[in-house]
Order: structure tokens, then C-alpha cells, then sequence
């Protein structure tokens, strides 16, 4: 969808870099997400926020973290990057209703 | 813990006919239920959703089926088209933080 974009959209990182994925949104949505895709594993949940000073561990939020710069930025930063965060990460975002909005993906590989 | 299956990983099916893609959820308090679709290279797609308080949900060629007693919903495909061919994922709003929990997906593959 093209109002949920996502930054950069391939990455080749190496084990103890800091990374930083952003997304950003043009559908005016309160609510944004972050999930960790992987083979097998389906989507999970990483991190999420209802507004820009309300921020919410997910499912597996252990060696990420999040910045809502504003209702329409939300980033993901992996402090020291490791090989098995090697993954699709997706960016989602939701207005009123129960729908989610997903980005295009980052495919990050840490070397 | 709650959980969101699929019967099959895979499925494949000709050009022309109709498909099926069936899904078990386990929180029998979950009261909303999506369809997404992936192709490769893409973000899951919104495709039909429905809310528990509905058994079935009709879109442009797709239906959605929810079996609530036996916690099992489906998605049909009508007249399958090879641009289908995708992952397709359930997702239950069922998560301990309001969240989706989705399940691991099926890939269709159409047929010419």
C-alpha cells in the first residue's frame, strides 16, 4: 500500500551494527506496528503504538527498539544486530477499524 | 497459548476453478478474523475480514466462512486467476494485547 512506506528496503548489515528501519504513513492512522516476518513463522509482533506517547512491547520485542517521532513516523532500531534478526520486518498501521495496513517490508540481513 | 493455524501449507489449483483455503483459530473469544494476501516481494494485502457475529462475508470473488464451534474459518476464491497466486494468511484479533495473531500462511499456486 502505497500510503504505508518503509526505509531502506533491502539492507546487508553485519553482526554489532546499529540499525534503524523507518515507516512512515499518509493515512492519518493514531495506531502504527512493527512485525518480524519469517519463513514458516508467519508475522509477529514487535513492537506497537496507539498514539505518538503510548508505545507497547510486542511478542518478541527483546533486542529492538521504537521511536514515534510523530503520528505519521514510527521507527524500529536494532541496537547491536545479530544473524538471527535476519528477517522481512513490516510496518502496519490501523485507523478506527480492526483493519491493519501493511508496508512494502525491509529485507534485513546481518551478516 | 492462543494460535492460529493453517491445514495446509500449500495448495494447487487450475486456472478456472475455485479455491479454498481453510484456517483453525483456538481463542474461542476472538471476535474478528482477516484475510491478507502476500505476493513475493510485497506487504500482505488486505483482502475480506468478518466479526463473530457473522457466519459468512461476501467480496469481489472471495467469501469468507466462520465456523465459530469449531473455531475454523475459510476463505473461497472464486474462479481462480493465475495473479492469485500469492501466500494467504488468517489473522485473528484474538492477542493477549489486542493484537493480530496470524498464522503461518498457504501458498496457492494457480495452474494455466
Amino acid at each position: 500500500d502505497a500510503d504505508v512506506t518503509q526505509t531502506p528496503r533491502n539492507r546487508i548489515t553485519k553482526t554489532g551494527k546499529r540499525i534503524m528501519l523507518e515507516c512512515s504513513q499518509t493515512k492519518g492512522h493514531d495506531r502504527m506496528y512493527w512485525y518480524r516476518q519469517d519463513p514458516g513463522l508467519g508475522l509477529r509482533l514487535i513492537y506497537y503504538s496507539f498514539d505518538v506517547k503510548d508505545i507497547n512491547k510486542g511478542e518478541i520485542s527483546d533486542g529492538y527498539s521504537v521511536s514515534r517521532q510523530a503520528q505519521a513516523k514510527f521507527s524500529l532500531s536494532l541496537e547491536s544486530a545479530i544473524p538471527n534478526q535476519t528477517a522481512l520486518y513490516f510496518c502496519a498501521t490501523r485507523g478506527e477499524t480492526d483493519t491493519q495496513y501493511f508496508g512494502p517490508g525491509t529485507r534485513l540481513t546481518v551478516l | 497459548g492462543e494460535s492460529v493455524g493453517l491445514h495446509l501449507p500449500t495448495l494447487s489449483v487450475q486456472e478456472g476453478d475455485n479455491s479454498i483455503i481453510n484456517c483453525a483459530y483456538s481463542n474461542s473469544a476472538s471476535d474478528y478474523f482477516i484475510w491478507y494476501k502476500q505476493e513475493s516481494g510485497k506487504g500482505p494485502q488486505f483482502i475480506i475480514d468478518i466479526r463473530s457475529n457473522m457466519d459468512k462475508r461476501q467480496g469481489q470473488r472471495v467469501t469468507v466462512l466462520l465456523n465459530k464451534t469449531v473455531k475454523h474459518l475459510s476463505l473461497q476464491i472464486a474462479a481462480t486467476q493465475p495473479g492469485d497466486s500469492a501466500v494467504y494468511f488468517c489473522a485473528d484479533l484474538g492477542g493477549s494485547q489486542g493484537n493480530l495473531i496470524f498464522g503461518k500462511g498457504t501458498k496457492l499456486s494457480v495452474k494455466p
